[in-house]
This record gives C-alpha cells, structure tokens and sequence, in this order.
C-alpha cells in the first residue's frame, strides 16, 4: 500500500517568505508526528496530532510554526516569516496509535536563502 | 537521565562479526522505546517497539533487548553484513503529560566486506 508521502520534496525560500509543507500520513493511521531534522542529527519533535487533535504542540520553536490536520487525516505544518534557521528537513510520520511504530514520509528539505 | 543517549556514536566492523550498541533513556514514566535503521538519503525505517520490561524481540540477524527500571535498551546485530550499514536510531516516548518521542542521535554502523 502507499506509503507517507510528503510535498514538496524540496522548497527554497527567501528569508521573509512564508511555506506550507504538507504530509499525506497512511490511510486509518490515528497519529501523526512532524519532525524537524538538522544535517546528521536524529529528528527532533515538533508537534502530535491525533486524529484532527492536536494534542501536544511543545516542540514547536516559535510562534512562527504552525500545524493543522483539519478532518484527521492530510497534515500542513506552516512557517510564516521564514528566518534561517529554519533551514532543515521536515519529516512527517504516521502511526496505527502513539504506541506503534512510526512510518516515516521522505520529507521536506526547506532551505532559506 | 533526561535525554536519550546512543553509543557508541560510530562503529566500523568486518563483515561476519557481531555487534551491539546501547540506547539510554529516561526510565521514569517510560511509556516506549522505539528502533529505527535509517540509511543515507532515506528515511527511518522501523526495527522494533518495545514497551514491556525484559521484552527481547528479533527480526532476522538482529535482535534487541529492554530494561525499562534502569533505562537501557541494546541492539544486537549477529553475523554483520555490508547492507547492515546504516544509523541505528532508538527513541522513547514517555507517559509523563507529554506525547512526544525523542530520538538519539544515533549509531553509524559502517560493515567493511
């Protein structure tokens, strides 16, 4: 069956720029975790939704980012007023429940120029 | 411990050879610990889920261990191979009001043929 898939694959934006990443997790899959990953370094949490709820938002670094999954399943993790640091690869990964492994997308590398 | 630690950081073996590499976590309110093989430009990849004490699980050549009262997890690669070469990540999620997991910064594991 299909997996995580993620769009775009890559994006380049100038500082300032707003981007929408979107992550389609697999059908009937509960929950759904974005991740930001810098070069070399295991995923570091962002947000959890389960179903439309999102559930635990702490790992977001500023007001900046925003996440929704609006009917419990396609995702959208936003970045307005991107800066620099924000330049990494965003990773979306789905699972039957918290519990259960994590299927991971291909991700997003955003760089901002 | 607070975070989740890997080591060794890096390992070259010889083809043939066993392996193994520790992942520590925090032991209160463990909730699961998750194995992820994450080759370059790819994405993690499942191993295991381990969510009870003493839980041993295998897959093949590989196989890992759990000890959620002291927190530590080993992986155990038996008869390494050249496409065993990989980072292998673990990550813990726990119960304590929080849904996060958090994931170590991984074991590069290079198998010389």
């Amino acid at each position: 069956g299909a997996g995580v898939s993620q769009s775009p694959r890559y994006k380049v934006a100038k500082r300032g720029q707003d981007v929408a990443l979107r992550c389609d997790p697999i059908s009937g899959h509960v929950s759904l975790f974005w991740y930001q990953q810098a070069l070399g370094q295991g995923p570091e949490f962002l947000t959890y939704f389960q179903n439309e709820a999102q559930l635990d938002k702490s790992g977001l670094p500023s007001d900046r980012f925003f996440a929704e999954r609006p009917e419990g399943s396609v995702s959208t993790l936003k970045i307005q007023r991107t800066q620099q640091e924000d330049s990494a690869v965003y990773l979306c990964a789905s699972s039957l429940s918290r519990q259960y492994e994590q299927y991971f997308g291909p991700g997003t590398r955003l760089t901002v120029t | 411990i607070l975070n989740v630690e890997q080591s060794p950081q890096s390992l070259h073996v010889q083809e043939g050879d066993s392996t193994n590499f520790t992942c520590s976590f925090p032991s209160s309110n463990f909730y699961a610990l998750h194995w992820y093989r994450w080759e370059t430009a790819k994405s993690p990849e499942a191993l295991f889920v381990m969510t009870l004490n003493g839980d041993e699980k295998k897959k093949g050549r590989i196989s890992a261990t759990l000890n959620t009262k002291e927190g530590y997890s080993y992986l155990y690669i038996k008869g390494s191979q050249p496409e065993d070469s990989a980072t292998y990540l673990c990550a813990s999620g726990r119960t304590s009001g929080t849904y996060k997991y958090i994931f170590g910064t991984g074991t590069r594991l290079k198998v010389l043929a």
